[in-house]
């Protein structure tokens, strides 16, 4: 079932912009979370992940920020490419889980 | 990095037939298995979890006599529709969790597309 919620169902960016993508989760027992992107006829790619007790972490022109008070999550993407251009999706794990349960997903639109 | 595939990529059935999935760790050995289906824009939903050796366990409202899975060895789990309809067209994806990971590394396969006519 879907947890998550509270998201922008599409998202378009020129490129070079900065992309902010939100993902609000329901559990507050999850304790790690994920960023996939998916393109079109593929499987997920993971992007980035987070544990609950950090409230922040960067990568390569990612960043996810965690807001457990609000229970928020984001995708922040840097200097946006056309090749990001993809459906964004947030997962999250509770401590008894064993399943990712993935939210609905945002699809981000990248023009030249 | 830990790979996972899966088998066929996509597949076009008559209504009423069976059809398998497979979904192989190639260099890791996975406990568990975990087999999603996808819709056109919408998200991943988890159908069911399984572990080696043992009996899957289906989420609500998922038939596991119409979609029977089998995690034989601790490279591979099979996903099989049976007497498929037009509706089971979807897109099936399975992820599996290795061996000796932390509890949460959960690797995806390809998915596999199945179109019932």
């Amino acid at each position: 079932g879907e947890s998550v919620g509270l998201h922008l169902p599409t998202l378009s960016v020129q490129e070079g912009d900065n992309s902010i993508i939100n993902c609000a989760y329901s559990n507050s027992a999850s304790d790690y979370f994920i960023w996939y992107k998916q393109e079109s006829g593929k499987g997920p790619q993971f992007i980035i992940d987070i544990r609950s007790n950090m409230d922040k972490r960067q990568g390569q022109r990612v960043t996810v920020l965690l807001n457990k008070t609000v229970k928020h999550l984001s995708l922040q993407i840097a200097a946006t490419q056309p090749g990001d251009s993809a459906v964004y999706f947030c997962a999250e794990l509770v401590p008894a889980g064993t399943a990712l349960i993935f939210g609905k997903g945002t699809t981000l639109s990248v023009s030249s | 990095g830990a790979v996972v595939s899966q088998h066929p990529s996509w597949v076009i059935c008559k209504s009423g037939t069976s059809v398998k999935i497979e979904c192989r760790s190639l260099d890791f050995q996975a406990t568990t298995m975990f087999w999603y289906r996808q819709f056109p824009k919408q998200s991943l939903m988890l159908m069911a979890t399984s572990n080696e050796g043992s009996k899957a366990t289906y989420e609500q409202g998922v038939e596991k006599d119409k979609f029977l899975i089998n995690h034989a060895s601790l490279t591979l789990s099979t996903l099989t529709v049976t007497s498929a309809h037009p509706e089971d067209s979807s897109f099936y994806i399975c992820s599996a969790r290795g061996l000796a990971g932390i509890s949460y590394e959960q690797y995806f396969g390809p998915g596999t597309r199945l179109t019932v006519t």
